[in-house]
Parts: structure tokens; sequence; C-alpha cells
């Protein structure tokens, strides 16, 4: 089956190193999306791309990278992991077809930063 | 941009009780609401979503209302199970959606 998958699940890291989350998906969606989880904030959105070579800031996009280079892969890297970035981030797409705009999320990776 | 404030914030039912989560939106040119709903540990899925042209759908016990002069739709669950207890979130939008800060539901036994 068509899939989304985030790796890593689980990571603990250091404040002012450079982290990458990767985000993989097979339904050859155009459209990616990276959600950052906090309590009491929902869903905010950090980046998002409708397609190759396409990257957009979302609303808390400050200390955060994406690119796209081909289809199924949308990387979030974070360029110098701060505390306040310790959260549980959502990779997601959406795609044409019968999907229509149905957003389908990754499992989650949860980042912690020391 | 598309602003959806989403409300209670928490909610507490008595099993077999209705609960109903409403939210607002700011873009009148949102066409497209989805609700979420998302276990503990677990990724938002997908429950239920109505398209603009549409006031009203049900799925079983799950429907969702949309009055699009007042901007603002609905969740209602009816007969309500502790399966349900989850935080469910709504979201609104055109091209970028937009997510709610999210309902924790708690059905009591």
């Amino acid at each position: 089956d068509a899939e989304i998958t985030q790796s890593p699940r689980h990571k603990i890291t250091e404040t002012g190193r450079q982290v990458t989350l990767a985000c993989h998906q097979t339904w050859n969606h155009n459209n990616m999306f990276w959600y950052r989880q906090d309590l009491g904030h929902g869903l905010r959105l950090i980046h998002y791309s409708y397609g190759v070579q396409d990257t957009n800031k979302g609303e808390v996009s400050d200390g955060y990278s994406v690119s796209r280079s081909n289809t199924e892969d949308l990387p979030l890297t974070l360029e110098s992991a701060a505390s306040s970035q310790t959260s549980v981030y959502f990779c997601a797409s959406r795609g044409p077809g019968r999907s229509g705009n149905t957003i389908y999320f990754g499992e989650g990776s949860w980042l912690t930063v020391v | 941009g598309e602003n959806v404030e989403q409300h209670p914030s928490t909610l507490s039912v008595q099993e077999g009780d209705s609960a109903v989560i409403k939210c607002t939106y700011s873009d009148s040119a949102s066409n497209y609401f989805p609700w979420y709903k998302q276990e503990l540990g677990k990724r938002p899925q997908l429950i239920i979503d109505i398209r603009s042209n549409v006031g009203e759908k049900k799925d079983q016990r799950i429907a969702v209302t949309l009055n699009k002069t007042a901007k603002h739709f609905s969740l209602h669950i009816t007969e309500t199970q502790p399966e349900d207890s989850a935080v469910y979130f709504c979201a609104g939008g055109y091209q970028k959606v937009t997510f709610g800060t999210g309902t924790k539901l708690q059905v009591i036994p």
C-alpha cells in the first residue's frame, strides 16, 4: 500500500546541532507539508511544497528549511537546534485524484533538544 | 491567510450523550473543511470532511454542518462511546489548510 513514512521516529540531539527529519511518500502526491505539534498550539505549519523545486514558508518557519528535489521526499532541516524546537513533527501529503483535498499524515517524529 | 478558531478546548460527556465541537474561519475563499481525530501518541486521521457547496454531511454517528454565511462549521458525534475519546482538530482552507488548536474529548463510561 502507498504510505507516508518519517524517520527517525524518535531523536535526542544537543543544542546547536543540525538535524534532518526525513519524509517519504509513495502516493506521488504533489503537495507535501511539515507541521509541528505542541500542547495548546495544535498543528502549526512550518514549510510546504506544491511540487518539485517549490518550497514555501509556513507560520513557524524560523530555524527550519526544506528542499524538494523529487516528488517523494521533503526533508526538514533544523539548522541549529534549539530547546524551543523540542516538539512532535508531522509530515503530510495531499494529492490529486480520488483523495481530493485529503491530507495524510506520517506517524510523527519526536524530537528532543537538550 | 486563513485563521481557524476551535472551541471548546476540552469537552467531557457521558457515554451515550452527544458531543459538539465548533470552529470558525476567516477566509471566505476557503472551500474545504476536514475534521481529524488524533488518539494519544498516534497521527491525526481524517474522520469526515465537507466542501463549501454542501451544508451537512453524515457518516454513521458523525456529522458535520457548515454555515458559509456565518463562517462556522461544527462536528457532531452522537451516541458517544469510550473509543471516541481523543483530540479532534478542525481545519479549513483552499490551497493551504490551517488547523484549529484541537479539542480534547473525554467520554466517561
